[in-house]
């Protein structure tokens, strides 16, 4: 059983603070992560995808890939309100036609 | 630019009755489509995916069908809906290209089931 977990959170940061959200997988040779943001109500959007280890930034966001522990991150820098929304790691699935599967998510509350 | 229509966006159907859910995509050929489901406070559960018209691929045992009758449309129905069917129905499409493709979803239909 192929997994993704995270923490469910909520996670409470301050404005402008950086938001650390992370995520584990099981699935050994899964080649392609991405980070979705969902706010309440609304279907997820792609805000991230990640393919190799190490960091790739894109605005205010980092995410960080470390294949061997089986790790990827998402950072926010200079949180805003806006960005309070729950989070989803998804990985795919290897060999199986872009299939993702998707933790839980973690719920960032960004107060002011 | 690709963009994927879903409808209905709210339903509220009681239980026994069918289902018939729409999803289409414009500005792609041959993409791979799929059924997600969100039930309240839950990660999404994939239930089909399909790589061509006619091809369904079934995730998980349920009281749920799909169907690709056309290259850009997916369909999901059911003949008789339970009360667990309950959530946040979500149609996805990637490009063929494997592996480094991400999903993008429709807007979701959310389906009460009384």
């Amino acid at each position: 059983q192929k997994e993704v977990e995270q923490n469910s959170g909520p996670l409470s940061v301050p404005e402008g603070a950086i938001a650390s959200l992370n995520c584990t997988y099981s699935d050994r040779v899964s080649q392609s992560f991405f980070w979705y943001r969902q706010y309440s109500g609304k279907s997820p959007e792609l805000i991230m995808s990640i393919y190799s280890n190490g960091d790739k930034e894109d605005g205010r966001f980092t995410a960080q890939l470390n294949k061997a522990s089986q790790y990827v991150s998402l950072l926010i820098r200079d949180s805003q309100p806006s960005d309070s929304a729950t989070y989803l790691c998804a990985v795919n699935v290897a060999g199986g036609y872009n299939k993702l599967i998707f933790g839980a998510g973690t719920r960032l509350a960004v107060h002011p | 630019s690709q963009t994927i229509h879903q409808w209905p966006a709210t339903l509220v159907q009681p239980v026994g009755s069918p289902l018939s859910l729409e999803c289409t995509v414009e500005g792609t050929s041959n993409p791979n489509l799929y059924w997600y489901r969100q039930a309240a406070g839950r990660g999404l559960q994939l239930l089909f995916y399909s790589v061509g018209i006619g091809q369904i691929s079934s995730e998980v045992p349920q009281n749920l069908s799909a169907s690709r009758p056309q290259d850009r449309q997916f369909i999901l129905s059911s003949k008789k809906l339970l009360l667990s069917d309950s959530g946040f129905y979500l149609c996805a499409w990637t490009a063929r290209i494997q592996g480094q493709s991400p999903l993008h979803f429709g807007n979701g239909t959310r389906l009460t089931v009384t």
